[in-house]
Order: structure tokens, then C-alpha cells, then sequence
């Protein structure tokens, strides 16, 4: 499976401003998904990251809140603009598709921990 | 839309007891099914899957039968150990490249 990293590992950010989050992976990967995870929630998908093209967001995200770039086969950031309080969650990035090892099955990394004061 | 449903936790056990959470899902069409294990402060691991219909998928001592006619996919283990105690999530999704669903996961304590 393809090893995955985020940076940062979390943060501690103010009201009003924006954090950006890298997601690396050591091979090419098709697909790239962001994921947010609230205290004590599971987990809901934010966007799919397409690579050359813009992100494909799912109901109730939007891009001017979430930006997201996929520069290329092996690397994504996640933007978190204009934070409140309760954005403050546990982001994932995971990555399926061939170079993960399998076609149907995401792996993902470590995670990012945000709080916003 | 795809959704996952997990017996409600936690779960608490005594270590080498019996475990079974239960999972059920709605989904068009045959996904495939997985169950990821997230530790304390770690991201998530993916525990193990399965593919198609009576498929067992097996990992750590863990299993879990992709049943079609219940729409389930229970994950068990004979013996468990304080070391299993984590946060388990069953997932349904990820034919052709597509979104996991995950459902609210489950939370595992157990006791020496």
C-alpha cells in the first residue's frame, strides 16, 4: 500500500484565519479524497482532489471554504479559509486506485488536528 | 445514497471475551465492504474487506462475512486484547475509484 503523509500533524489557529494542509504519497495515485472528522463523528467526505482539473465537492462543502489543489500525481492541499470554532476537526487526506495497491480501496494518512480558538 | 449503520457503542470487554459488532448497509448495486480500525491519535487503518457476496475477509484475528441476503458485514474476534481497544469503522463504497460511506463508528474498550 502506498505510505501517505500530512503536514502539519495539527495546529492551533485563531478565528478568521485560513490553514493550508499538504498531503504527500510516495507513488502515483488516481484518486486523492479529503475527509473531515469532527470530536467524536465519523468520518464525511469533503471533495475528491482530480488532478489537472478543479476538485469535486460533495453536498455541503463548498470551494470557497474548502479550497483544494491537485498539482500532481502525488501531492494535495486542503485549505481550511476563514475558520470558526467549529471547524475544528480531524482532516484525512486518503488515496485510492492502482498505485494503493488495490482499485477499490483507500488508505489513509495520519491526519491533521485542528483547533480553532 | 449509500449509507452504513454500526451498533451503537461503546463497546467494553474483558480481555480473551467475544466481540461482534454488528453492521449494515444500503447501497445500490454490490460494493465492497470494509472495516478500518482508527487508535488514539492515530488516522485510519484499514482492518480488512471484502469484495463480493460470502467473501470472508480476515486480519489480526478479526473477521467479517459479506453477507448479501442480510446486507451485512459483522466483524468479529474470539479473543480480544486491551491492545484491540480503538475506534471501528465499517465502511461500503470504492467500486470503480468511487466514495466511501462510512458508518459512526464504534467504540472498543477493553479491560485486562
Amino acid at each position: 500500500s502506498a505510505v501517505i503523509s500530512q503536514k502539519p500533524s495539527r495546529d492551533i489557529c485563531q478565528r478568521g484565519t485560513s490553514l493550508t494542509i499538504q498531503c504527500q504519497v510516495d507513488s502515483q495515485v488516481t484518486m486523492m479524497f479529503w475527509y473531515r472528522q469532527q470530536p467524536g463523528q465519523s468520518l464525511t467526505l469533503i471533495a475528491t482532489a482530480n488532478q489537472g482539473s478543479e476538485a469535486t465537492y460533495e453536498s455541503g462543502f463548498v470551494i470557497d471554504k474548502f479550497p483544494i489543489s491537485r498539482p500532481n500525481l502525488t501531492f494535495s492541499t486542503l485549505t481550511v479559509s476563514n475558520m470558526s470554532p467549529e471547524d475544528s476537526s480531524i482532516y484525512l487526506c486518503s488515496v485510492g486506485g492502482k498505485a494503493s495497491g488495490s482499485t477499490d480501496t483507500q488508505y489513509f494518512g495520519p491526519g491533521t488536528r485542528l483547533t480553532v480558538l | 445514497g449509500d449509507s452504513v449503520t454500526q451498533m451503537e457503542g461503546p463497546v467494553t470487554l474483558s480481555e480473551e471475551a467475544f466481540l461482534t459488532i454488528n453492521c449494515t448497509y444500503t447501497a445500490t448495486g454490490y460494493p465492497s465492504l470494509f472495516w478500518y480500525v482508527q487508535y488514539p491519535g492515530e488516522g485510519l487503518q484499514l482492518l480488512l474487506k471484502a469484495t463480493k457476496a460470502d467473501d470472508k475477509g480476515s486480519n489480526k484475528g478479526f473477521e467479517a462475512t459479506y453477507r448479501k441476503e442480510t446486507t451485512s458485514f459483522h466483524l468479529e474476534k474470539g479473543s480480544v486484547q486491551v491492545s484491540d481497544s480503538a475506534v471501528y469503522f465499517c465502511a461500503a463504497g470504492g467500486t470503480s475509484y468511487g466514495k466511501l460511506t462510512f458508518g459512526q463508528g464504534t467504540i472498543l474498550t477493553v479491560h485486562p
